[in-house]
């Protein structure tokens, strides 16, 4: 695609509900970044992958969150147990490379989540 | 936590006005980015400035760094409406990575 997509662009869940977000990378980037952005604020970075691999998770908050790349491209963040606190736009980004020259970031249009 | 803070938190002028944004950083980095967001939504990249620059360009922007005194600032000549948006500044520690985003600067640039 022309982009980074992502889906769903708007999830509303229950507290104590499990979820996916997706998110589709630009072809050929092989470096995928997830951040989320709460109201007011700048976005906060939570894993990113270079390749199927996580190359750095430090930002995911606790292990309820957890994400996957398994084939170097789509990726899905997975959230259980949700709290209302995880409420948040969930954004995803990608690059053509993590260590590189090439270090702009493109990003999708997110993915609200609202947990009730 | 954020690694950059912002300065103002909101701006608003008028159109044909400059714009100046000014953006703290704590730690030593690699490179300096700034993204404009429409809606909430997504980030568009704008201008990159690596930690050996001072100065950068990209049509009616104007990027300054000084590592001395850790902050950065973003200058929009001759604003119109359409540049009504956040402005975020961005620290990279490393080649690549995570970017540790700032608060932000809310703009809005009246017609």
């Amino acid at each position: 695609g022309a982009g980074v997509s992502q889906t769903p662009s708007n999830k509303v869940t229950e507290k104590g509900k499990y979820v996916e977000l997706r998110c589709d990378p630009i072809s050929g980037h092989t470096a995928l970044y997830w951040y989320r952005q709460s109201l007011g604020q700048g976005p906060e970075f939570l894993i990113y992958f270079q390749g199927t691999g996580a190359a750095d998770d430090s930002g995911l908050p606790n292990d309820r969150f957890f994400a996957v790349r398994p084939e170097g491209s789509v990726s899905t963040l997975k959230i259980q147990r949700t709290e209302r606190g995880d409420s948040a736009v969930y954004l995803c980004a990608s690059s053509l490379q993590a260590g590189g020259p090439s270090y702009e970031q493109y990003f999708g249009p997110g993915t609200r989540l609202t947990v009730t | 936590s954020q690694q950059g803070e912002e300065d103002p938190q909101a701006l608003s002028i008028q159109e044909g006005e400059n714009a100046t944004m000014n953006c703290s950083y704590k730690t030593s980095i690699n490179n300096l980015q700034w993204y404009r967001q429409n809606s909430g939504r997504g980030l568009v990249h704008l201008i990159l400035i690596r930690s050996n620059e001072r100065e950068k360009h990209s049509g009616r922007l104007r990027v300054t760094l000084d590592t001395s005194k850790k902050s950065s600032s973003l200058l929009i000549t001759a604003s119109r409406a359409a540049d009504t948006a956040s402005y975020f500044c961005a620290t990279a520690l490393n080649q690549g990575g995570k970017l540790i985003f700032g608060q932000g600067t809310e703009l809005s640039v009246k017609p």
